[in-house]
């Protein structure tokens, strides 16, 4: 069966870091862009990253409000995608999806960003 | 950036009745190598989003066919044929083809 899980979130303030983890399985890893969506509370979805497969160059992309912040990256070997997040804000406070092609998705991840 | 806009916000519905959700986009969709990337989300409550139709008309795996979608350029339906309980939750459009950007979300509730 496909999985995608995601780990690492938690409480941190403003201006820290934090790296999140999506590790995949039931599905061929490598053949997949991954993306990151993420869902403040009680609003709609907002994609935040991508993260192309290694014949396009792991090519990335970012929304604007991430880009500069936020970093992508992806280890085929382990099936694994990361989402390093530094700078953090308070508006960043969202629950984090791990998503692969649209098709597979993950339970999410809670960030909160507070002081 | 694309702004896709999902109409109704909101749409109150009795089981068994046919319902549409309209987005629509501020630019084309069509992708230079022919392809619309214009999929749809279903959410519900609690629950993580999951895939009922990609590229625009094609239905995703173990998705009941009551669900179908439709259009082209920047106009897209989804339509449910005979709403059942399960469908309830927030719909989304989104689109690939250029950066990606979610539509606002379209709540199905029963009536």
């Amino acid at each position: 069966a496909v999985q995608l899980v995601e780990s690492g979130g938690g409480l941190v303030q403003p201006k820290e870091s934090l790296k999140i983890s999506c590790a995949a399985s039931g599905f061929t890893f490598s053949n997949a862009a991954m993306y990151w969506v993420r869902q403040a509370p009680g609003k709609g979805l907002e994609w935040v990253a991508r993260i192309r497969t290694k014949p396009n160059n792991y090519a990335t992309y970012y929304a604007d409000s991430v880009k500069g912040r936020f970093t992508i990256s992806r280890d085929d070997s382990k099936s694994m995608v990361y989402l390093q997040m530094d700078n953090l804000k308070t508006e960043d406070t969202a629950m984090y999806y791990c998503t692969a092609n649209w098709g597979y998705w993950g339970q999410g991840v809670m960030v909160t960003v507070s002081s | 950036d694309v702004v896709l806009t999902q109409t109704p916000p909101t749409l109150s519905a009795t089981i068994g009745q046919s319902v549409s959700i309209s987005c629509r986009s501020s630019q084309s969709l069509l992708h230079s190598n022919g392809n619309t990337y214009l999929h749809w989300l279903l959410q519900r409550p609690g629950q993580s989003p999951q895939l009922l139709i990609y590229l625009v008309s094609r239905l995703e795996s173990g998705v009941p066919n009551r669900f179908s979608g439709s259009g082209s350029g920047t106009d897209f339906t989804l339509k449910i044929s005979g709403v059942e309980a399960e469908d309830l939750g927030v719909y989304y459009c989104v689109q690939g083809t250029h950066a990606p950007t979610f539509g606002g979300g379209t709540k199905l509730e029963l009536k």
